[in-house]
């Protein structure tokens, strides 16, 4: 089976521009969560859906920062307009809702220089 | 004090030895623990998972968990080179599903 798909592998921009990260979870599952990852701050959530509904969205560092998950089956994060201090390692998990028991499985990232 | 607190290393040790890693956490409701092995420049993937207190082993893998304590512990036997990769431990109060909170990570390098 296919894991989580992330695109792009690798994002460099200039400061100001928009954007936009892609997730494409586990077939089936119906948890999704995007994460950060820095040097300093280790591993933070950002944001996870259930059934596609938003359900905690507290690590979302500024509404420069949008996520959406307009089906089961994709979910995109959105950074408007971008910043330097925004450079870092951003992953998407996905996992079985209610299933105490299941892990979330994670892709392998997309790196964003933001220059 | 964070939630979760990882020393981060680097931890380096020869081919064979037994390695130990750990973690302390203060949030008392947190009552799945996870340990996620990550390579470089990929995602983590899951190695260990526990619930409660108590011991769970998987090949050379032995996780601990201490709930008395809030520490928690992977012991890798017989640590080979394909072992070095940085290791996070995760907890959550609800379960591998829902929201976790990770410890920062150990870098372990395995020298053959």
């Amino acid at each position: 089976d296919a894991g989580v798909i992330q695109s792009p592998r690798h994002e460099v921009t200039e400061m100001g521009q928009e954007v936009t990260l892609r997730c494409k979870p586990i077939s089936g599952h119906n948890s999704l969560f995007w994460y950060r990852q820095t040097m300093m701050r280790g591993l933070e959530l950002l944001i996870y859906f259930n059934n596609n509904v938003p359900i905690d969205d507290s690590g979302m560092p500024e509404d420069r920062f949008s996520a959406k998950m307009p089906n089961a089956s994709f979910s995109t994060l959105k950074i408007q307009p971008s910043e330097p201090r925004d450079s870092a390692v951003y992953f998407c998990a996905s996992s079985l809702l209610g299933a105490s028991n299941q892990p979330q499985h994670f892709g392998d990232g997309t790196r964003l220089s933001i220059l | 004090q964070k939630e979760v607190e990882q020393d981060p290393g680097p931890l380096s040790v020869p081919e064979g030895a037994i390695v130990s890693l750990n973690c302390t956490y203060s949030n008392s409701a947190f009552q799945y623990f996870m340990w996620y092995r990550q390579y470089s420049r990929k995602g983590p993937e899951l190695l260990m998972y526990t619930y409660s207190s108590g011991n769970k082993e998987d090949g050379r893998f032995t996780a601990q968990v201490d709930k008395s304590s809030k520490y928690i512990s992977l012991f890798i036997r017989d640590s080979q080179p394909s072992d070095s990769a940085t290791y996070l431990c995760a907890m959550s109060a609800q379960g591998g599903s829902e929201k976790l909170v990770f410890g920062k990570g150990t870098k372990l390098t395995v020298n053959p």
